[in-house]
């Protein structure tokens, strides 16, 4: 059973681009979040999705960060008018319907220039 | 944000050595979790658990949740070289599936 599966590992923007980050989770993982991450911090919660619906975005910046779950396809965190703040390690992590363990991927480290 | 308190914030210790490490918090939390995060990777979960009082074993890594459920200890025993890493507590509150992080353990093991 293949694990989280994010790309790309490594993102480089510019300032203003916009950033993609993918996430597919574990098969059989319905519920999705995404995380971020600071140089020698914990994870702090972004936002967590089911399928086609945002159930919990209360970590997300309210400007410039969307994320989805369509009902096909991965997870999607879109980062617009990327800013060097926004230089961080993300990740995305999968759980089961009915369990609370949440299973990580090997993350995105977006740099912007 | 909230986050957990999680001690000690490094260690470095001689390999066979006994290792503990906990996170308290002053919120009751339903759910405590450890993870070990490896440089440049995802943290990968070692232990779960989800009663107070409960003590559960991974090969050489026990971990309990606290009676008050609001702590939690992760012990490693005979550490190897391969047990260096930041290990991480987390938990969940409530209904909310979010997790909230401790801000990590960094151990280092003398061969």
């Amino acid at each position: 059973n293949a694990g989280v599966m994010q790309n790309p590992r490594h993102l480089v923007r510019r300032r203003g681009q916009e950033a993609r980050l993918r996430c597919s989770p574990m098969k059989g993982h319905s519920h999705v979040y995404w995380y971020r991450q600071l140089p020698e911090e914990g994870l702090k919660f972004m936002v967590y999705l089911q399928k086609e619906n945002i159930i919990d975005e209360s970590g997300m910046p309210k400007e410039r960060f969307s994320a989805e779950f369509p009902k096909e396809g991965p997870s999607i965190l879109r980062i617009q008018q990327v800013v060097r703040g926004d230089s961080a390690a993300y990740f995305c992590a999968s759980s089961p319907p009915s369990r609370d363990e949440q299973y990580f991927g090997p993350g995105t480290r977006l740099t912007v220039t | 944000g909230q986050q957990l308190n999680q001690s000690p914030q490094s260690m470095f210790i001689q390999e066979g050595e006994d290792v503990s490490m906990n996170c308290t918090s002053s919120s009751i939390f339903n759910t405590w979790l450890w993870y070990k995060q490896d440089p440049g990777e995802g943290p990968v979960l070692l232990i779960a658990l989800y009663k107070a009082g409960e003590l559960t074993s991974n090969g050489r890594l026990t971990a309990q949740f606290g009676i008050t459920r609001k702590d939690s200890f992760l012990n490693i025993s005979a550490s190897i070289p391969s047990d260096v890493g930041i290990y991480f507590c987390a938990g969940h509150r409530g209904n909310n599936r979010k997790l909230i992080w401790g801000l990590g353990t960094s151990l280092a093991v003398n061969p």
